[in-house]
């Protein structure tokens, strides 16, 4: 099993362009999640999904964008991108049975917008 | 509002002592907690967690400690390995819904 992948592992965006950071898991995980972390703030949800079809937003949902057509794929969209979405991204999926807990993350999308 | 708080950004140990991060948490909704570690370019990995009805669990060198009535949370490391410097994260849900994060704490264990 690869688990949870992350592409691209780095990205630089101008202030306005859009771009998708791409996750994907092999384990049939129900849960999927999006996190960014940033310097003294930990890891702040973004959009979760419980299944294929349903997706809700987390703490810090503006600006993003997600869509849940299968249960591998859980892709995060930035509309229009600001620099204060310069952040490092993290998917993570777990089974629904233990929901939030236990996730598996991915290694991290570094994200710079100038 | 920060509803879990590690308020040590780093704590540095020497190799063989304990190891005692620390985690406050103000949402009293909170009924599972875990801890996740983070080596620098990977995502975090699960380390060990506790439910709000017990208050110790225990898994080889991890212990994390759950003290409800003052919303506080720790992890002892016994012994400290250098394999163990690491981000450290605390995390808090209610009924699995979502995750709710500290800010971590880096742990340095100097041989």
């Amino acid at each position: 099993n690869a688990g949870v992948t992350q592409t691209p592992k780095f990205q630089v965006l101008k202030t306005g362009q859009s771009m998708t950071l791409q996750c994907a898991q092999d384990m049939n995980h129900e849960y999927m999640s999006w996190y960014r972390q940033d310097p003294g703030m930990g890891l702040r949800l973004i959009h979760y999904s419980v299944g294929a079809g349903i997706t809700d937003q987390g703490e810090v949902p503006n600006g993003y964008n997600v869509s849940r057509s299968t249960t591998e794929d859980f892709p995060l969209r930035l509309l229009s991108a600001a620099p204060s979405q310069t952040s490092v991204y993290f998917c993570a999926s777990s089974y629904l049975v233990t929901g939030a807990y236990e996730q598996y993350f991915g290694p991290g999308t570094r994200l710079t917008v100038t | 509002d920060q509803q879990v708080k590690q308020n040590s950004p780093s704590l540095s140990v020497q190799e063989g002592r304990i190891s005692i991060l620390n985690c406050d948490y103000t949402n009293s909704m909170f009924d599972y907690f875990l801890w996740y570690k983070k080596y620098p370019a990977e995502g975090p990995t699960f380390l060990i967690s506790i439910s709000s009805i017990k208050d110790k669990n225990e898994d080889g060198r991890f212990t994390v400690f759950l003290n409800k009535s003052a919303k506080h949370l720790s992890l002892h490391i016994v012994p400290s390995q250098p394999g163990d410097s690491a981000v450290y994260f605390c995390a808090a849900s209610t009924s699995g819904s979502r995750l709710t994060f500290g800010e971590g704490t880096q742990l340095t264990v100097n041989p």
